[in-house]
């Protein structure tokens, strides 16, 4: 039973709009949710995070809602640019985020020119 | 921001070598590491859990004796795949973080391991 999952596979957007990641999640306890970016034959890098006692947490152009109602976050990156072009993983923890994390499938997302 | 540093970056061997990958933390303690597998085109999925100064959390379906995981200080951990075959080749992902709560992982950048 997948915990964290990503529906989107892939998303393409014009380059100066937004972009609009979702992921769901099933499990209750999680209490702490990331947003990594990856590029091929990388490692994933941390973008943003947020705890389950705040429903939104900003970072320059990147922001994340958490809606703990409907098991839902979304990244949103506004502008988009070229260089946010990667795949684009969802995870989740519990216990204040001191469990491993499940990750969700990826969305790769293509912004372009 | 932290670094996680991973090494070597590839492998390539015969089957039957046993294979170390070295996972550090350059500019923090990491209290915990973990250690990623990913497949072609799938998530990363964990393999096992370490404290420093303590044995490795395997998840299941993961061979501790076939993946030798030793975490002996705060920035330092490894990983062995011992008599590594065609079946073990993959993407090996480390990730470290420290002891405060809600406090986000930090991966390497990946081993892509290639047995021949």
């Amino acid at each position: 039973d997948q915990q964290v999952k990503q529906n989107s596979p892939s998303l393409s957007v014009q380059e100066g709009r937004i972009s609009i990641l979702n992921c769901d999640y099933t499990n209750s306890m999680f209490d702490y949710f990331l947003w990594y970016k990856k590029y091929p034959a990388e490692g994933p890098t941390f973008l943003i995070s947020i705890s389950s006692i705040k429903d939104k947490n900003e970072d320059g152009r990147f922001t994340v809602f958490l809606n703990k109602s409907a098991k839902h976050l979304s990244l949103h990156i506004v502008p988009s640019q070229p260089g946010d072009s990667a795949v684009y993983f969802c995870a989740a923890s519990a216990n204040s985020g001191n469990t491993p994390l499940v990750f969700g499938k990826g969305t790769r997302l293509s912004v372009i020119a | 921001g932290a670094v996680v540093s991973q090494h070597p970056s590839r492998v390539i061997c015969k089957s039957g070598t046993s294979v170390k990958i070295e996972c550090r933390s350059l500019d923090f303690q990491a209290t915990t590491m973990f250690w990623y597998r990913q497949f072609p085109k799938q998530s990363l999925m964990l393999m096992a859990t370490s404290n420093e100064g303590s044995k490795a959390t395997y998840e299941q379906g993961v061979e501790k004796d076939k993946f030798l995981i030793n975490h002996a200080s705060l920035t330092l951990s490894t990983l062995t795949v011992t008599s590594a075959h065609p079946e073990d080749s993959s993407f090996y992902i480390c990730s470290a973080r420290g002891g405060v709560s809600n406090q986000p992982q930090h991966f390497g950048d990946g081993t892509r391991l290639s047995i021949l």
